[in-house]
């Protein structure tokens, strides 16, 4: 686990709230990802970052939005929540993007419950 | 569109039980298939990685096999353990390494 870290692990925050959240990789990976997990469906790309270029995002509403200042790190920030956004938000990361062979690496993730 | 499926959902084998977790995915064009291990209230943990020029990928007791013809992918467990019991996710990608989960299979494993 300590190779992808989350920050913090759970949140609990009303409609009206603001909130970011952090993910940090010690790999040396050139790619990182953000997924949501939401009960009972299937794990879903967000965005991807390579090289801290943002080159998916996989129709996210506008109310989410990321950063990625480096190849290290992975922000995601909120706002005006809705009650369907509370899931468990995975980040990831990888050596590279477009080459299809590489392994990704989970963070344990970020528990997030809208009120 | 890729669509990635698993079969069953959930499933409860005595320890010691061979078994075999199966996934089907409906784009013959993927590029990879990877099986990951997700223990409860943590992230994802990769098992194995199966490139479309291969048939199988070993490592100790896990087993996967992908036959793109049929679109389908099994992820073999011997010789189970209590220590196995979590949600297993089979995954498919594209060239570009977008990831296409299915739903999961969540296993049991008594002892």
């Amino acid at each position: 686990e300590t190779g992808v870290t989350q920050t913090p692990r759970h949140l609990v925050m009303g409609m009206t709230n603001k909130k970011s959240w952090k993910c940090e990789q010690h790999l040396g990976h050139n790619a990182m990802y953000w997924y949501k997990q939401s009960a009972k469906k299937p794990l879903e790309l967000m965005f991807v970052y390579n090289f801290k270029e943002q080159t998916e995002n996989n129709s996210v509403p506008s109310r989410f939005s990321p950063e990625c200042p480096n190849s290290s790190h992975l922000f995601l920030h909120l706002h005006t929540l809705q009650p369907e956004d509370s899931a468990l938000y995975l980040c990831a990361s990888s050596q590279g993007y477009e080459r299809g062979t590489d392994t990704q690496y989970f963070g344990p993730g970020t528990r997030l419950t809208v009120l | 569109k890729q669509e990635v499926t698993q079969i069953p959902a959930a499933l409860s084998v005595p320890e010691g039980e061979n078994l075999v977790l199966n996934c089907s995915f409906t784009d013959s064009a993927i590029y990879n298939l990877q099986w990951f291990r997700q223990d409860p209230g943590k992230g994802l943990t990769s098992l194995l990685l199966i490139q479309s020029s291969q048939r199988e990928q070993t490592s100790g007791r896990l087993n996967a096999s992908l036959d793109k013809s049929s679109g389908r992918s099994t992820l073999y467990i011997a010789a189970s353990q209590p220590g196995d019991s979590a949600t297993y996710l089979c995954a498919g990608s594209s060239n570009t390494g977008k990831l296409i989960f299915g739903q999961g299979t969540t296993l049991q494993v008594k002892p």
